[in-house]
């Protein structure tokens, strides 16, 4: 069974540029997460979907992040303009449903100079 | 809010010897309870779980956890640490009711010593 897969693996760009990173996840899981994790820190919540609809998203900032998952399927995760503070690592988990176990991809890695 | 606390940044031991890591938690209710591992530039995984039941929950690798509700705690035991358990390890808790979205400590990074 194909597990979480992310792309791209590593980004580095400037601030204020924008950037996005994509997420398919385990086939039949219905619910998926994003999180990032900066250096030295536990992941923190960004945005749960439940299909393609949004069950909790209280902790993604609005003004800069974007996330959609249009046909309950893959997923984007946008940060424009991104900013220093930026740089962490993207996981995307699912799972099978709200209360399933979650699986996570590898991460994107994004530096922001 | 729910919330986890790792003691320990960092734990060094020696190739065989015995592994307690700490975890702490803060819930109001009967919580949902996980360790994750994550290797260098790998996924998180999970380890054990608790959500109701027998206390001592029993997990991949030869890991184990005790859930103590008077001391708000769930542990992370392994009787004898092999090298490739050098990774970091993450606590993390969950509510009870309905929907639930793990809530990850700071981790607690493992070194082992050959």
């Amino acid at each position: 069974e194909a597990g979480v897969a992310q792309s791209p693996r590593y980004k580095i760009i400037e601030k204020r540029q924008s950037v996005a990173f994509w997420c398919n996840p385990i086939s039949g899981h219905a619910t998926l997460y994003w999180y990032q994790q900066i250096l030295g820190q536990g992941p923190k919540l960004l945005i749960q979907f439940q299909n393609n609809g949004v069950v909790d998203d209280s902790q993604l900032p609005k003004d800069r992040f974007s996330a959609e998952r249009l046909k309950g399927v893959d997923s984007t995760l946008k940060i424009q303009p991104a900013k220093l503070e930026d740089s962490a690592v993207y996981l995307c988990a699912s799972s099978l449903d709200l209360v399933g176990e979650l699986f996570f991809g590898e991460g994107s890695r994004l530096t922001v100079l | 809010a729910q919330s986890v606390t790792q003691p320990d940044i960092h734990i060094t031991v020696s190739e065989g010897a015995s592994l307690e890591l700490r975890c702490n938690y803060s819930y109001g209710a009967t919580p949902y309870l996980f360790w994750y591992v994550q290797s260098p530039g790998q996924g998180l995984q999970l380890l054990l779980k608790y959500f109701s039941g027998d206390t001592l929950v029993q997990g991949i690798k030869g890991f184990e956890a005790e859930f103590k509700r008077s001391q708000s705690s769930f542990n992370l035991r392994k009787p004898s640490v092999h090298w490739s358990d050098a990774a970091e390890y993450f606590c993390a808790v969950g509510s009870s009711g309905g929907s639930y979205i793990p809530t990850f400590g700071r981790g607690t990074s493992l070194i082992v010593h050959p």
